[in-house]
């Protein structure tokens, strides 16, 4: 079956450099969640979208932005980033469930280095 | 305050042995509890979902238990194999209003099965 995919896996950046982070949905599924993970903690929800429209906002950067395309991938933007931005970054796709809400799928995540 | 807590942070067993890993959640309005796995560096995966109404659900070697009236949950893994070393997560969703699918992560309870 189809998962969700990020690309790409594993990117390293400088300090104060840009960094575009992926994500592909599972197919048929309409909301994207962004979540960072650092080391050693637990994830922790960036942004979300549904439908192509910000659903939810939760502990973004305000140097981070993310958006949500018509063939429902999303891209997440990072600017001027910072050491503390070095983590795991973890997308996760769902679609409505009646029985049990939103289903979340993650993708295997893209690991960003800052240096 | 939504919360999700979970014990022990670490946890080493022998290779055959079982083991209970527990869940306490605040996280309000409630209707599901869900117990994902994770590999170190790889994105999550989900084991079971407990709705309210669900008390006991077996995933193969995996029984999860919820009491939402004392908002606990367990997840017992029985005849425990090395591929089980990983993070165990509990993991409840919000499900009403503007955080709408945000999840609320536990720390996660560190697996570590010897041979």
């Amino acid at each position: 079956a189809a998962g969700v995919i990020q690309s790409p896996r594993h990117l390293i950046k400088e300090k104060r450099e840009t960094a575009t982070l992926k994500c592909y949905p599972i197919p048929r599924h309409d909301t994207v969640y962004w979540y960072q993970q650092g080391p050693g903690q637990d994830p922790q929800f960036l942004i979300s979208f549904y439908e192509k429209m910000q659903s939810d906002k939760g502990s973004i950067p305000d140097r981070f932005s993310a958006q949500q395309f018509s063939d429902y991938h999303s891209e997440l933007n990072m600017s001027s980033l910072e050491l503390g931005d070095s983590a795991l970054y973890f997308c996760a796709s769902s679609t409505v469930d009646r029985s049990f809400g939103y289903e979340q799928y993650f993708g295997p995540g893209t690991r960003l280095t800052v240096t | 305050k939504n919360q999700v807590e979970q014990s022990p942070q670490s946890l080493i067993i022998l290779e055959g042995k079982n083991c209970t890993l527990q869940c306490n959640y605040t996280v309000s309005p409630f209707s599901n509890l869900r117990w994902y796995k994770q590999d170190t560096g790889r994105g999550p995966v989900s084991l079971t979902i407990m709705t309210f109404s669900e008390n006991t659900k077996s995933n193969g070697r995996y029984t999860a238990t919820l009491d939402a009236d004392t908002k606990q949950s367990s997840l017992h893994i029985t005849a425990s194999q090395l591929s089980d070393s990983a993070s165990y997560i509990c993991v409840v969703p919000i499900l009403g209003g503007s955080t709408l699918g945000r999840l609320y992560f536990g720390r996660g309870t560190q697996l570590t099965v010897w041979p």
